[in-house]
């Protein structure tokens, strides 16, 4: 069956460091890969979406890469602030394309410490 | 994006009875997503629901035990029947833009079975 691993439970980053975040998956050939952001009590909020055909993908300090070989993503948040400070979750679309929902990982809880 | 709300924001129920979660979208949507997230889980997709068909189930969930409607464009709802302890969880609602899947949820609903 599909499944989606991110890596550790909980990440503590110094604050200005660059914190990494892993996404593996397994049984699965996704047409893209998404990344989402959670806060305590709150609704997942997207942050990126990267294709299959795309190794990179920026936005601000963010940045996402994508190896379909390895079938892996890392999501990195540079120069890191305490504000960063949440659950990041990866999420992969069910059937390779199209609109029916997405599978999501456990997620990584991500602390930057001041 | 979409300004999602959800209705209510928490509930305590006892075991056996129903809770009925509404899901209001400020625009018109096709899809509507019902998601549930366990404690320290990750989400998982209950149903999809259309506007004037009979929402689609994923693996593991049936519409006796979550009934949804979605009457029109903008509004759905998801029922979570005879409830039990197991059923403690976050329910989200979210909707998608273009052909990506990207999602947008509501705040969810935090519910609390004794």
């Amino acid at each position: 069956s599909q499944k989606i691993e991110q890596n550790s439970e909980a990440l503590n980053i110094q604050e200005g460091k660059t914190a990494t975040l892993t996404c593996n998956y397994t049984n699965y050939s996704p047409a893209y890969l998404q990344w989402y952001r959670q806060d305590p009590g709150r609704g997942p909020v997207f942050l990126l979406l990267i294709r299959e055909n795309e190794k990179e993908k920026r936005k601000e300090r963010l940045k996402v890469t994508f190896d379909t070989t390895l079938k892996q993503s890392l999501f990195h948040i540079t120069a890191s602030q305490p504000a960063d400070s949440a659950t990041y979750l990866c999420a992969l679309d069910k059937s390779g394309g199209g609109a029916d929902g997405l599978t999501f990982g456990k997620g990584t809880h991500l602390i930057i410490q001041p | 994006s979409a300004v999602i709300s959800q209705k209510p924001s928490r509930d305590i129920c006892q075991r056996g009875t129903s809770l009925t979660i509404q899901c209001q979208v400020d625009s018109q949507v096709t899809m509507m997503f019902w998601y549930r997230q366990q404690p320290g889980q990750s989400l998982t997709l209950i149903a999809t629901a259309n506007q004037g068909s009979e929402a689609t189930y994923e693996s593991g969930f049936v519409i006796d035990k979550f009934p949804i409607s979605r009457p029109n464009l903008t509004f759905s709802t998801l029922t979570v029947s005879n409830m039990s302890p197991e059923d403690s969880s976050i329910y989200l609602c979210s909707v998608n833009r273009g052909s990506t899947d990207t999602q947008y949820f509501g705040p969810g609903t935090r519910l609390t079975v004794l």
